[in-house]
């Protein structure tokens, strides 16, 4: 159980363009998901917290027009990268909170999308 | 911002042998979660600790909640080729809060 899903796993796009990555919890509700981002040889950098029905919430220094986070229902969050730039080209991870009871959050990670940037 | 101090950064181990890692912060938390993440996949979540003295088995892993609550660790016994990967720790300050990242220690195993 607890799985989450993330499509696409790559994409390559042309610099200006606008991409959208899907983050899909398969076997539980999430009211919580989070989107990362992740540099080679370094930990995970939290973007944004996404809530399902509200506004999503932006760590300092990331931009909510650039990063646009929808999170329409309690299994699926999107996160779509609006004209991209080669410094864009990272990869990017999902997470959506599981909680099993009080006191029980736990984060379950998507096996991430790998955004190239022309 | 909150950190974790996760130690060592890395380890390079003969096949067979023991290992551990820890994390320390200043902070309590309420829970600790101990993930595994290989070359271009999402970080897998290996033990999920929720109350302070817990101590938890998964297979060869071995991970406890530090009474304080400041700090944990993680035991890897007999090590083989394939624990080969980053090990990350990360720590929920609140309930349904963000998760707090260890910067990661990244496990060698040589045959």
């Amino acid at each position: 159980g607890a799985v989450v899903s993330q499509h696409p796993s790559r994409v390559i796009c042309k610099s200006g363009t606008s991409v959208k990555i899907e983050c899909r919890s398969l076997d539980f509700q999430a009211t919580t998901m989070f989107w990362y981002r992740q540099f080679p040889k370094q930990s995970l950098m939290l973007m944004a917290t996404s809530n399902e029905g509200s506004k999503a919430t932006y760590e300092q220094g990331v931009e909510k027009d650039k990063f646009l986070i929808n999170h329409a229902s309690l299994t699926l969050s999107t996160l779509t990268v609006t004209s991209a730039h080669p410094e864009d080209s990272s990869f990017y991870i999902c997470s959506a909170n599981h909680r099993q009871g009080a006191l029980t959050d736990t984060q379950y990670f998507g096996p991430g999308t790998r955004l190239t940037v022309l | 911002g909150q950190q974790l101090n996760q130690s060592p950064q890395s380890m390079f181990i003969q096949e067979g042998e023991d290992v551990s890692m820890n994390c320390t912060s200043s902070s309590i938390f309420n829970t600790w979660l101990w993930y595994k993440q290989e070359p271009g996949e999402g970080p897998v979540l290996l033990i999920a600790l929720y109350k302070a003295g817990e101590l938890t088995s998964n297979g060869r892993l071995t991970a406890q909640f530090g009474i304080t609550r400041k700090d944990s660790f993680l035991n890897i016994s007999a090590s083989i080729p394939s624990d080969v990967g980053i090990y990350f720790c990360a720590g929920h300050l609140r309930q349904g809060g963000k998760l707090i990242f260890g910067q990661g220690t990244e496990l060698s195993v040589k045959p």
